[in-house]
């Protein structure tokens, strides 16, 4: 069946450094790949979108990479700040009309 | 334009009752996404509706339903209910163009005693 892993323990940082975090997947070919941020009792915000043919894609301080041999995303956010704490998804699509499949999530903790 | 809304925001029922939420979707969109989300299980995908018609569904049992209605608004009831679906359900709206992100609501917590 299809899974989507994401390292689900917390991951703490230093304000400053960049944060880097994983997302694996096996048994999925997505078409799409997507990073949201979500906040204590709110619902996720997307950030970045990075299509199987792309293999990096950058906003501001946001980067993504896409490594569909790798079967893996890393998400990357460089000078990381503590208003960057939060909890981060990841989620794939088939494309078409298929849904959304998302990843459990990792708590990141950026430390003044 | 006004974000994804939903309501109630909180809610509170016991073993058996069943319930209904209600989710507005961004102005323009027609696409409506229904997810449940637990801390152990994290987002699940329950169905999406697409101009009324119901166009994916996720591994729920048939307690949980939904519609679409034609101004793109759309409900989710859960019938029987039992403790397990204590939650935080989330509704997300996407447009046909963009990069087919999501745009969520703030959810509605359920919690079932």
């Amino acid at each position: 069946s299809q899974k989507i892993e994401q390292n689900s323990e917390a991951l703490n940082i230093q304000e400053g450094k960049t944060a880097t975090l994983t997302c694996n997947y096996t048994n999925y070919s997505p078409a799409y790949l997507q990073w949201y941020r979500q906040d204590p009792g709110r619902g996720p915000v997307f950030l970045l979108l990075i299509r199987e043919n792309e293999k990096e894609k950058r906003k501001e301080r946001l980067k993504v990479t896409f490594d569909t041999t790798l079967k893996q995303s890393l998400f990357h956010i460089t000078a990381s700040q503590p208003a960057d704490s939060a909890t981060y998804l990841c989620a794939l699509e088939g494309g078409g009309y298929q849904k959304v499949t998302f990843g459990i999530g990792t708590k990141l903790q950026v430390i003044p | 334009k006004a974000g994804v809304t939903q309501t109630p925001r909180y809610l509170i029922k016991t073993r058996g009752q069943q319930v209904t939420l209600s989710c507005s979707p961004i102005s323009g969109h027609r696409s409506v996404s229904w997810y449940q989300q637990t801390p152990g299980q994290g987002l699940q995908f329950l169905f999406e509706y697409f101009s009324e018609t119901q166009r994916n569904k996720g591994n729920f049992p048939g307690r949980f339903s939904g519609r679409q209605f034609s101004n793109s608004r759309s409900e989710m009831n859960v019938s029987t209910l039992e403790l397990g679906d204590s939650a935080l359900y989330l509704c997300a709206s996407s447009g046909t163009g963009g990069e087919n992100e999501q745009f969520f609501g703030p959810g509605t917590r359920l919690t079932v005693l």
